[in-house]
């Protein structure tokens, strides 16, 4: 089925250790974000990347890197894991241009312990 | 990006309209109005998005006000699995640095 696959899908992981999140999209999206959602609250955005080859910040990217490896894979990394970084992670991607919407991925449950 | 605001929480009856109200006095002119829903424990989905003329599509109906500053999404007949969250949000059209972004979203429960 086409869409946004993340992985894991699970994890949990010891403060101080390092964890990339794998996200990868098979409709040719131009555009793809990272967003985290914490309990009782709206996503907020951390990292996006226009278009293969560009990444920006969003509004909380302290602590977290991104890597654009190509037009279908966008991965986001936790260098040193804080507890602050407990979340569910959504990845996203959209055609640039196109505003029917944003396809999101299931989502990463992450817990730093 | 303008800001919203929309009710925590409301409840509606299975089978009948949903009325979901958000405000956004402060929307500019090329600003577009977007509505996304998140079932619990999955990713946002993409409902519907408008200008300033009322939109239709099987999901859902979009009505704006003439002067913009607020809007309703009507789900015609709710059923339990339309219990969700769901984000009003505001962006410039087209293009990843009209970025989405979230706020806390009003939930909706389905009541049997």
């Amino acid at each position: 089925n086409a869409g946004v696959t993340q992985t894991p899908k699970f994890q949990v992981l010891k403060t101080g250790q390092s964890m990339t999140l794998q996200c990868a999209q098979d409709m040719n999206h131009n555009s793809m974000y990272w967003y985290r959602q914490d309990p009782g609250m709206g996503l907020r955005l951390i990292y996006y990347s226009a278009s293969e080859g560009t990444t920006d910040k969003g509004e909380v990217p302290n602590g977290y890197n991104v890597s654009r490896l190509n037009k279908r894979e966008f991965s986001l990394r936790l260098e040193s894991a804080a507890p602050s970084q407990t979340s569910v992670y959504f990845c996203a991607s959209s055609e640039r241009g196109n505003d029917y919407g944003y396809t999101f991925g299931s989502g990463t449950r992450l817990t730093v312990v | 990006d303008a800001k919203t605001t929309q009710p925590p929480s409301m409840d509606c009856a299975e089978g009948r309209a949903a009325n979901l109200p958000c405000n956004h006095s402060t929307i500019s002119g090329n600003e577009y109005v977007y509505w996304y829903r998140q079932i619990h424990s999955q990713g946002p989905q993409y409902i519907i998005h408008g200008l300033k003329n009322n939109e239709t599509n099987e999901m859902a109906s979009l009505i704006i006000t003439e002067d913009r500053k607020s809007s309703t999404l009507i789900l015609p007949h709710a059923t339990l699995r339309d219990t969700a969250v769901y984000y009003c949000i505001v962006r410039g059209h087209g293009g990843a640095t009209n970025k989405l972004i979230f706020g806390t979203g009003t939930l909706l429960a389905v009541q049997p």
